[in-house]
């Protein structure tokens, strides 16, 4: 079964500096996507950036940007210049490419983020 | 465009009684998903639907949990009886029939639930 690890469980950032989020996973799949996902306080889940496993260049999108490292199954998210709107909770996911019809996200714990003004 | 409806958003039940959401997906999102958040854990798949047809219930405690989508749209979630262990969002999410990785599943708010 595959698991998703996010072994911190809070982080602060000041705003407009950089911050790193980390997260690790297991699996026995050559195919699969990971995704990092924001759930502000509203509590509706975001989706943040994505990154296909096959795909050896880290996706970015505007501030936020990935590390992959598909080796050592790691997959953290760098959000730059945070701002306030940042704060919330951050979720890792994966999905396998399983061909079929089964889209089922595996989350990881969390991290809630705190942007200091 | 409209996104994913839920109803209601906080219901608190004692327990042994049974509740029911209802959730309304994106018009022509054939995928529709429950997962199920309890407090201080990521979100976990519940069902997932295609159209009218289940893909995965492995997740599901069919003992009490039962879910249906009528005519491949709206779906409903039931539990009956609750347990304190029940206590928790429910999420529902709908996407198109698409496996590639921009096939994005696009969340409701959320109802909370309380079992006392």
């Amino acid at each position: 079964a595959q698991t998703v690890t996010q072994s911190q469980p809070e982080m602060s950032v000041q705003e407009a500096e950089t911050v790193t989020l980390s997260c690790t996973y297991d699996t026995s799949e050559s195919d699969y996507y990971l995704f990092w996902y924001k759930q502000p306080p509203s509590r509706q889940m975001i989706l943040v950036i994505r990154q296909e496993a096959y795909k050896q260049q880290n996706a970015t999108e505007n501030r936020f940007s990935v590390n992959f490292q598909k080796a050592a199954k790691s997959f953290s998210l760098k959000i730059s210049d945070s701002q306030l709107g940042d704060a919330a909770m951050y979720f890792c996911a994966y999905r396998k490419n399983s061909g079929g019809s089964n889209y089922k996200l595996t989350f990881g714990k969390g991290t809630l983020l705190t942007v200091n003004p | 465009e409209a996104g994913v409806a839920q109803s209601p958003r906080y219901k608190i039940i004692e327990k042994r009684q049974s509740v029911a959401f209802w959730c309304n997906p994106i018009s022509g999102h054939a995928t529709l998903y429950w997962y199920q958040q309890i407090l201080g854990q990521g979100p976990k798949l519940l069902i997932q639907f295609q159209n009218n047809g289940v893909v995965d219930d492995s997740q599901l405690p069919k003992d009490r949990f039962s879910a249906e989508r009528l005519k491949g749209v709206d779906s409903t979630l039931k539990i009956q009886p609750a347990k304190l262990e029940d206590s928790a969002v429910y999420l529902c999410a709908s996407s198109l029939d698409d496996p590639g990785p921009y096939n994005e599943q696009f969340f409701g708010p959320g109802t909370r639930l309380t079992v006392l």
